[in-house]
């Protein structure tokens, strides 16, 4: 079974504070997504790594950046946490060949006050 | 880029009835899955589907691509399928999914 994870199921932040989230999968997936999700909004996606050091910007980059040093881990990283990046953040994974399907972490229920 | 529509929004059963949600999506894809996302916010995925019909016991998935929708039946419903369902496409060469905002599904007993 795929299993990812996420370091924290809720987070409270202040304002300004630097702030980061960690996911890690165990099924050697190349590629690991960062969304977060919104009342009424769904999926959006904010970063896609397609391998260890490679990203992508996502539909909502802004006030975010991420990193990938190892191949199993992907970091999301909240430069100066505001008020509008209150949120559920989702990591998944997915590997290179084949279908494609993507397995989610728990989620973080972050807010940021 | 690709739209995906999900219907309806908001669906309240009683529990044993059947179920069929929709997704419609603006151009061809060669990647559809169906998510169900429990009230704990965590996110399964039921279904690979880009074209074809699947079952996996009370779910079934059928995804019609020439004419750019899925549908997803639930039959015989519990309370532990409550929760939102997600639509989620990719054209050719991406492999980025796009999510539909979902169909919340409450089974009441």
């Amino acid at each position: 079974d795929v299993k990812v994870t996420q370091s924290s199921r809720y987070l409270v932040k202040r304002t300004g504070e630097k702030v980061f989230l960690e996911c890690v999968q165990d099924m050697d997936h190349e590629n690991m997504f960062w969304y977060r999700q919104d009342p009424g909004l769904g999926l959006r996606l904010i970063y896609f790594s397609y391998d260890v050091k490679m990203k992508e910007k996502g539909d909502i980059p802004e006030g975010y950046s991420v990193s990938r040093e190892k191949k199993e881990r992907f970091s999301l990283i909240l430069e100066s946490a505001s008020t509008n990046q209150t949120s559920m953040y989702l990591c998944a994974s997915t590997d290179r060949e084949g279908r494609y399907e993507q397995y989610f972490g728990p989620g973080t229920r972050l807010t940021v006050t | 880029g690709i739209q995906v529509e999900q219907s309806p929004p908001d669906l309240i059963l009683q529990e044993g009835a059947n179920s069929t949600l929709r997704c419609n999506f603006s151009d061809s894809v060669n990647n559809l899955q169906w998510f169900h996302q429990n009230p704990w916010g965590q996110l399964i995925n039921l279904f690979y589907i880009p074209s074809g019909t699947k079952q996996n016991g009370r779910l079934s998935a059928t995804t019609v691509a020439t004419e750019r929708y899925s549908l997803l039946y639930i039959s015989s419903s519990q309370t532990t399928d409550s929760g939102v369902y997600f639509c989620a496409v990719a054209n050719f060469g991406n492999e980025k999914l796009t999510f539909g905002t979902g169909t919340r599904l409450t089974i009441i007993p």
